[in-house]
């Protein structure tokens, strides 16, 4: 069986602060997919990032950058100098080696970015 | 953005009452899901399909039943809805491996129902 957790339920933070999103996942399968997903105010669900099991190199896109550690099964979603309009709720999600490419979701972290 | 629709968007029903939920989508891949959103539990997969007419369960399947008579077409129903049935309902939609968009899920934009 497969799970995530992220364990903050909700974040508060002051504009311009970093911030990272913990989420440590578990599974027997040898290669798997970790993605983090945005959902906004507006409700929709925004696809950020893909990490596939064998690639553990960090990866940086503007003010958002992941960390994948295998030795601690976590994959943490940092935002620096965070803004207003990353407020959403983030969720982070695994698909083991599946043929239905089944997605398990985490809880999901609320984050609050006030001005 | 994935060509992803969902209808209706909001629906009331009545405890007891059938309900179809309506997923289409305009880019022709071939995984579709359903998966429900409720407060601390993230998304839950329902149901997911691999091809036309061919379904499987995922992890809250009961009390839901899917069909897929088209590509572009994935329906939800309910039978007898139930209160615990009210959520937000999200589709989405995946590519088959090789592709260069293999695995990511692209979703809807929802459907919220309520069950009273």
């Amino acid at each position: 069986a497969q799970k995530v957790t992220q364990a903050q339920t909700e974040i508060s933070v002051v504009e311009k602060e970093d911030v990272t999103l913990d989420c440590v996942y578990e599974t027997r399968d040898t290669t798997y997919y970790l993605f983090w997903y945005k959902q906004p105010p507006s409700g929709e669900l925004v696809f950020l990032i893909r990490r596939n099991s064998f690639d553990e190199q960090n990866e940086i896109s503007g003010r958002y950058s992941w960390n994948f550690q295998k030795s601690t099964s976590s994959f943490n979603f940092t935002i620096t100098a965070s803004q207003v309009v990353d407020s959403a709720v983030y969720f982070c999600a695994l698909s083991g080696d599946n043929a239905g490419n089944m997605l398990t979701f985490g809880g999901g972290t609320r984050l609050m970015v006030k001005p | 953005d994935a060509g992803i629709t969902q209808s209706p968007r909001h629906k009331v029903t009545e405890t007891g009452t059938p309900v179809t939920l309506r997923c289409h989508q305009t880019e022709n891949h071939r995984y579709m899901y359903w998966y429900r959103q409720d407060p601390g539990h993230g998304l839950r997969l329902i149901h997911y399909s691999y091809g036309v007419k061919d379904t499987d369960k995922g992890e809250v399947s009961d009390g839901y039943s899917v069909s897929r008579s088209k590509t572009e077409d994935f329906l939800l129903t309910l039978e007898s809805a139930t209160s615990s049935q009210t959520s937000v309902y999200f589709c989405a939609i995946s590519e088959v491996a090789g592709t260069a968009n293999y695995n990511e899920q692209f979703f809807g934009p929802g459907t919220r129902l309520t069950v009273l």
